[in-house]
Order: structure tokens, then C-alpha cells, then sequence
């Protein structure tokens, strides 16, 4: 089943523009995950947050992360059209059978020119 | 090689028909991992090896549905009797090992069962 739900589900914004996707889920984590999907170039990795970390960057991205409020945020700066794509958030449990990926359910994100 | 491969890329099987999806991992990759994803939602997780020790199959969805990993390098996930609901995209991920690593990704076989 999926760990949580994406907020929001679709988003379209103009080029240049900032995008921002929020994530919730629902059990302790050990680390929390972005990826980017899109049809060409299946699921890519963007981001890992640690769960004692706050917030992360990574070029144009910046990930927050709230253990208190099982949730994280995706932050896309000066959005191109090329990041038009699925982004899901991904958690990775605790030791103990936890070495899987449990994914959200996605934000289709279209970047419009 | 650079990534994960797998194939075929495209599938279509008969409804009662069995298949194999491979999977071939980037060398020295510790951990394999199929997920199941259904048209318009985020990957589910079907199974995870460790070298050739499978430690999880808790998402395996029924008993027609087998993954194994002999050598510890390349994996197959055999579907039996596929039946219309077995239709998704199958994807592969490794990784080096370790809670704190990244996950790479194939690009998929979509399974079709018509």
C-alpha cells in the first residue's frame, strides 16, 4: 500500500516560475526520498533527507523535511519546461525489514512555456 | 553496464499465460528490489533480495507470482497464469546496500495481459 498522499495531485505553472509539492506519510522513517518520473527516462533519484536532518539542497531543489508532522516539502526553483514530469516522495523505514521503498502517490507537475 | 536494465521492454501476454521479466542490476549492487505500478500511481514494492538471499517478499501479490536472484547478480520475476489485474509496469531498483543509499532505477517492462 502507499505510505501517504502527495499534495497536490497535479500542478501547472508557467516557465520560471517556483513549484512546490508536498508530501505526508504515515510511520517512523529512517530517510525520505525524491524521485522524478517521466515517460522517457523512468524513475530518477533527486534528493535524500535523513530523518535528523531539517532541510536539504541540491541545485534548483530544496527539501524540507518534519518528523514532528510525518510530512516533507519539494521545492523547485526556476521551474524549466524539462521538469515538466511525476515527482514522487519515498520513505525508507527503520532497521528491521525496512530496506524497502514506500512511495506516495505522486504530483504531475507541467511546466508550460 | 551504466544502469539497470531490464527487458523486455514491452510485454503482451495472454490472459493465462506465464512470463519473465528480467532484471540485470549495476554490478556490485548488494540489493535488487521489483516493484509493481499501476497506470497513475506510485510504485509499489513487491520484493527485495540481498546477494542471492531473498529477505522480503511480503508485496507479492498472490502465489503466481515468483522472483528469483540465483547468483546474486541478475533477477527474473516469473508471473503464472497472468490474469488482466497483473498489468503494470515492473520496475527493477538496485542499490549498494544500506538504509542511506539511493535506489536506481530501470526503465521498466510494462506487462500487458489482454
Amino acid at each position: 500500500s502507499q505510505q501517504g498522499e502527495e499534495d497536490p495531485q497535479a500542478l501547472s505553472i508557467q516557465e520560471g516560475e517556483n513549484a512546490t509539492m508536498n508530501c505526508s506519510y504515515k510511520t517512523s522513517i529512517n530517510n525520505l526520498q525524491w524521485y522524478r518520473q517521466n515517460s522517457g527516462r523512468g524513475l530518477v533519484h533527486l534528493i535524500l533527507i535523513r530523518s535528523n536532518e531539517r532541510e536539504k539542497h541540491s541545485g534548483r531543489l530544496r527539501v524540507t523535511l518534519d518528523t514532528s508532522k510525518k510530512s516533507s516539502s519539494l521545492l523547485i526553483t526556476a521551474s524549466r519546461a524539462a521538469d515538466t514530469a511525476s515527482y514522487f516522495c519515498a520513505t525508507r523505514g527503520l532497521t528491521g525489514g525496512g530496506n524497502k521503498l514506500t512511495f506516495g502517490t505522486g504530483t504531475q507537475l507541467k511546466v508550460e512555456l | 553496464g551504466a544502469g539497470v536494465s531490464q527487458s523486455p521492454r514491452y510485454k503482451v501476454a495472454k490472459r493465462g499465460q506465464d512470463v519473465a521479466l528480467r532484471c540485470d542490476p549495476i554490478s556490485g549492487h548488494v540489493s535488487l528490489f521489483w516493484y509493481q505500478q499501476a497506470l497513475g500511481q506510485g510504485p509499489e514494492f513487491l520484493t527485495y533480495f540481498q546477494n542471492e538471499a531473498q529477505l522480503d517478499k511480503s508485496g507479492l501479490p498472490s502465489d503466481r507470482f515468483f522472483a528469483e536472484r540465483p547468483e546474486g547478480s541478475v533477477s527474473t520475476l516469473k508471473i503464472q497464469r497472468t490474469q488482466q489485474e497483473d498489468s503494470a509496469v515492473y520496475l527493477c531498483a538496485s542499490q549498494k546496500g544500506g538504509l542511506s543509499t539511493e535506489a536506481f532505477f530501470g526503465q521498466g517492462t510494462r506487462l500487458t495481459v489482454v
